[in-house]
């Protein structure tokens, strides 16, 4: 079945390191690849996307690409900064399955230090 | 504010005793789901709803676990004869209707602790 491998924490770093938080998947199909984010005290947030083999999503200055070859999604940041605190979820999603349904790794809790 | 919403927040019961919680999802998103996250793991798939539709429930959702969406807008998860296995934090999500990517959005949740 599909699935989803990223590393595990806790991940403790200096402000302004260089962050990158390692995931993997096994997918049957094509899915689309997530990474979540969930600060202390609040929901999960959709941190970016990507759809597609190649594609990179960015956000607040994280970045992912889809490595097809390696079945990768990696999440990197060039700076983090102590509000980057959080607990961080690859996951993926099916493409074309009706159900939309996510496929959640166990997450891996970052802690930036001033 | 405009999100998805859940209630209760926290709940704590006896094992054995039955518990129900409530999400009400944004507004005008026809699609709602329920995830389950225990402590340490990634949240797991429970159910979800198309309108008041439910059309798949996962092989987690045991008997004991029933879901309903009566008017299509909020949603109920009901938990009876809860063990000390089911706690965890039960979370909500809903999304729009669309034909492509259909972001989730995702509610605070409900912790759950069996005693």
């Amino acid at each position: 079945g599909n699935s989803v491998t990223q590393m595990e924490g806790p991940v403790t770093l200096s402000e302004e390191a260089f962050l990158t938080i390692n995931c993997t998947y096994t997918a049957t199909g094509y899915p689309s690849l997530f990474w979540y984010v969930q600060y202390p005290g609040e929901g999960l947030q959709l941190l970016l996307k990507a759809t597609k083999a190649d594609d990179k999503g960015s956000n607040k200055g994280f970045e992912a690409t889809y490595r097809k070859e390696t079945t990768s999604f990696h999440l990197e940041k060039g700076s983090v900064q102590v509000s980057d605190s959080a607990v961080y979820f690859c996951a993926l999603s099916e493409r074309g399955n009706r159900d939309d349904k996510i496929i959640f790794g166990k997450g891996t809790r970052l802690h930036i230090l001033p | 504010d405009t999100g998805v919403s859940q209630d209760p927040r926290h709940k704590i019961t006896k094992r054995g005793q039955n518990v129900t919680f409530r999400c009400d999802p944004i507004s005008e998103h026809n699609r709602l789901y329920w995830y389950r996250q225990t402590l340490g793991q990634g949240p797991e798939f429970l159910t979800y709803f198309q309108n008041e539709a439910q059309l798949e429930k996962s092989r987690l959702l045991s008997d004991r676990f029933s879901a309903e969406r009566p008017k299509g807008s909020f949603s109920t998860l009901e938990i009876q004869r809860t063990e000390q296995g089911d706690s965890a934090m039960y979370l909500c999500a809903s999304s729009q209707p669309g034909t492509s990517f259909r972001e989730q959005y995702f509610g605070p949740g409900t912790r759950l602790t069996v005693t």
